[in-house]
């Protein structure tokens, strides 16, 4: 079992290009969630996916975020037009049935950085 | 809203001292307790508490939750170098997708 799998692993992007995440849950797994880390903080829950619907995206900021996880494929967390303060570690966790009751498996997360 | 708190938020020790973490929580619902170790990754399940007074033990680590006073500790004896990382604490509220995180305590440990 490969685990949660997130690429890349460091993302480099100026001010104003596209950033990209993708996420890969563990075999069996249809529930996906991402957090961000800021420098000196926890994680933050961002949304919670299913195969082609996004259940609650309430962490999400409102403008130049999405993210989607289709049929078939990875879940992809898309930043547009990034800005200094995306500069974030982004993790991917999944788990085999809606609830965190358990915990989740995380990935080892996508590094962005924004210069 | 959840609230987790964790203290200290950074922490310097020598090898072989041993060390105790703390975390306090407000939640509704409340589910379980997780403790995570996150090196320069992924945050690394440790342990899980649901239930007041029951130790949960692995080698060196140790932890226990008490639901009554709402919070739970982490303690690390004798540590190695092995053992500098950040301690996440988190909760999960009851049939919730969601984990509340604390800080984290950055954990130091120097030969």
């Amino acid at each position: 079992n490969a685990g949660v799998m997130q690429n890349p692993r460091h993302l480099v992007r100026r001010r104003g290009q596209e950033a990209r995440l993708r996420c890969s849950p563990m075999k069996g797994h249809s529930h996906v969630y991402w957090y961000r880390q800021l420098p000196e903080e926890g994680l933050k829950f961002m949304v919670y996916l299913q195969k082609e619907n996004i259940i609650d995206e309430s962490g999400m900021p409102k403008e130049r975020f999405s993210a989607e996880f289709p049929k078939e494929g990875p879940s992809i967390l898309r930043i547009q037009q990034v800005v200094r303060g995306d500069s974030a570690a982004y993790f991917c966790a999944s788990s085999p049935d809606g609830t965190a009751n358990y915990g989740y498996t995380f990935g080892s997360g996508t590094r962005l950085t924004v210069v | 809203e959840d609230k987790v708190v964790q203290s200290p938020l950074s922490l310097v020790v020598h090898e072989g001292d041993t060390v105790t973490l703390n975390c306090s929580y407000e939640v509704t619902n409340f589910r379980s307790l997780l403790w995570y170790k996150q090196e320069k990754k992924a945050p690394t399940f440790l342990f899980m508490l649901t239930s007041s007074g029951i130790e949960k033990k692995s080698g060196r680590l140790s932890s226990i939750l008490d639901k009554k006073e709402l919070f739970s500790i982490l303690n690390i004896t004798a540590t190695q170098t092995g053992d500098s990382a950040v301690y996440l604490c988190a909760i999960a509220g009851a049939g919730s997708y969601q984990l509340t995180f604390g800080k984290g305590t950055k954990l130091s440990v120097i030969p």
